[in-house]
């Protein structure tokens, strides 16, 4: 069964504290993408990756870090620097980084500050 | 220059209307159009999507029109039904500029009454 996977679905963090939000896919895609959705904003791209041990800063990257080791694998960390990061968070793939491209997008993980 | 104005911010029609949600950019160099439909609590999944050199393309009940020298398009549902409602976004990215990488409008929350 192919697709996107995303945990947790709820996470709550406390002042100060940085968490992990997990990404996994196995559509054998080479690109990865992480956007946040807040009401009434639509979606913004924090960091995208194009290949494994690449990554690029989207339009809202300031707070949050990334990594991509494994093609299946693109974990996003919300660190303490993000002041508000209250928000549900999508994951999403493409088979490639070029244009035209389909983004499958995961169930999203939803943060909530404590 | 980026972005992509999206309105209505929500919809309420009854079942068998006709809701149009319309989308405008800035960016010319934009080529590639898709829209995204949203059920809560889950991802988006593309719906259809239009490229600049046909005005209007149809897939089922869902159709956009799109309006290059006005630098807008839109989605139309047909016989709309109360499993469209769903939050709807439209999109853009161009092949010079961004590959695969989306800008996403703010967002439609349609629902349809039985």
């Amino acid at each position: 069964d192919g697709g996107i996977t995303q945990s947790p679905k709820y996470l709550f963090r406390k002042e100060g504290q940085n968490v992990t939000l997990s990404c996994e896919q196995n559509l054998n895609h080479d690109a990865m993408y992480w956007y946040r959705q807040d009401p009434g904003q639509g979606l913004r791209l924090i960091y995208y990756s194009q290949i494994v041990n690449d990554f690029q800063k989207g339009d809202i990257a300031e707070g949050y870090s990334v990594s991509r080791e494994k093609k299946e694998s693109f974990p996003l960390t919300v660190t303490s620097a993000q002041k508000n990061p209250t928000a549900f968070y999508l994951c999403a793939s493409s088979m490639g980084s070029g244009w035209g491209e389909t983004q499958y997008f995961g169930p999203g993980t939803r943060l909530l500050v404590l | 220059q980026q972005q992509v104005k999206q309105s209505p911010q929500s919809l309420i029609v009854q079942k068998g209307g006709i809701p149009i949600i319309n989308c405008a950019y800035e960016n010319t160099a934009f080529d590639y159009f898709p829209w995204y439909q949203q059920f809560p609590g889950k991802g988006p999944a593309l719906l259809i999507a239009i490229r600049p050199d046909v005005s209007e393309k149809k897939e089922g009940r869902f159709t956009i029109s799109f309006n290059k020298s006005a630098k807008q398009f839109s989605l139309h549902i047909m016989d709309s039904q109360p499993g469209d409602s769903a939050t709807y976004f439209c999109a853009a990215s161009g092949l010079e500029t961004s590959g695969s990488r989306l800008t996403f409008g703010e967002g439609t929350q349609l629902t349809v009454n039985p």
